[in-house]
């Protein structure tokens, strides 16, 4: 199993440009989430999904969209990339919907938007 | 609502002494509670979990963790501090009459010094 993968692994974009993080999960698991991890700042939960075709808003959903038309990924799009927007991005998946299941991460992506 | 600190940025040992990450949390139901550790450049991964039942919970790579319901305390220990345990640590927590959002603290790094 390759647990969660995300791509691309790194990226960089000018202000103003859009881009789709992609997250596939091979778990068959029910949630998915999309963080941030800034300096000091721990994780901040951006959007997460609690099955096919559902979204909902986490921490800080503004300035991005979440999409999840398969259970398997989960899409992270940003319409016009702002510089507040620089930062690792991580997504996770979990099994069911026990509030005790731990999420499994994928690598993260690197964003810099200049 | 539910939170989570992590009271110290940074902790230093040496290696062969024990550890300890101090979390500290609140929540209005029940507390599930996680440790995540993050390696350079990786994703988190996750350690140990306390959910009910025996307040010392033992995880992977020999951290465990107590949990004290009257403390709101859930801090990882290790008897014997490896160099290879130098990570970035996460304490984080959901609440049982939350089943959606795990909020994580802002993470502690800890060096073992040779």
């Amino acid at each position: 199993n390759a647990g969660v993968t995300q791509t691309p692994k790194f990226r960089v974009l000018k202000t103003g440009q859009s881009m789709t993080l992609l997250c596939a999960q091979d778990m068959n698991h029910e949630y998915m989430y999309w963080y941030r991890q800034d300096p000091g700042m721990g994780l901040r939960l951006i959007h997460y999904s609690v099955g096919e075709g559902t979204t909902a808003k986490g921490e800080v959903p503004d300035g991005y969209n979440v999409s999840r038309l398969k259970k398997q990924n989960f899409l992270l799009g940003l319409e016009s990339a702002a510089p507040s927007q620089t930062s690792v991005y991580f997504c996770a998946s979990s099994y069911g919907a026990s509030s005790y299941n731990e999420q499994f991460f994928g690598p993260g992506t690197r964003l810099t938007v200049l | 609502a539910q939170s989570v600190a992590q009271p110290e940025d940074q902790v230093n040992v040496a290696e062969g002494n024990p550890l300890t990450v101090k979390c500290t949390y609140s929540v209005s139901g029940n507390p599930y509670l996680f440790w995540y550790v993050q390696y350079p450049n990786r994703g988190l991964q996750f350690l140990l979990k306390y959910i009910t039942g025996d307040n010392l919970v033992k995880g992977s790579y020999g951290f465990e963790a107590e949990f004290n319901k009257s403390q709101t305390s859930f801090h990882l220990k290790k008897p014997s501090a490896l160099v290879s345990d130098s990570a970035l640590y996460f304490c984080a927590v959901r609440d049982s009459n939350r089943d959606d959002k795990i909020i994580f603290g802002k993470g502690t790094r800890l060096h073992i010094l040779p």
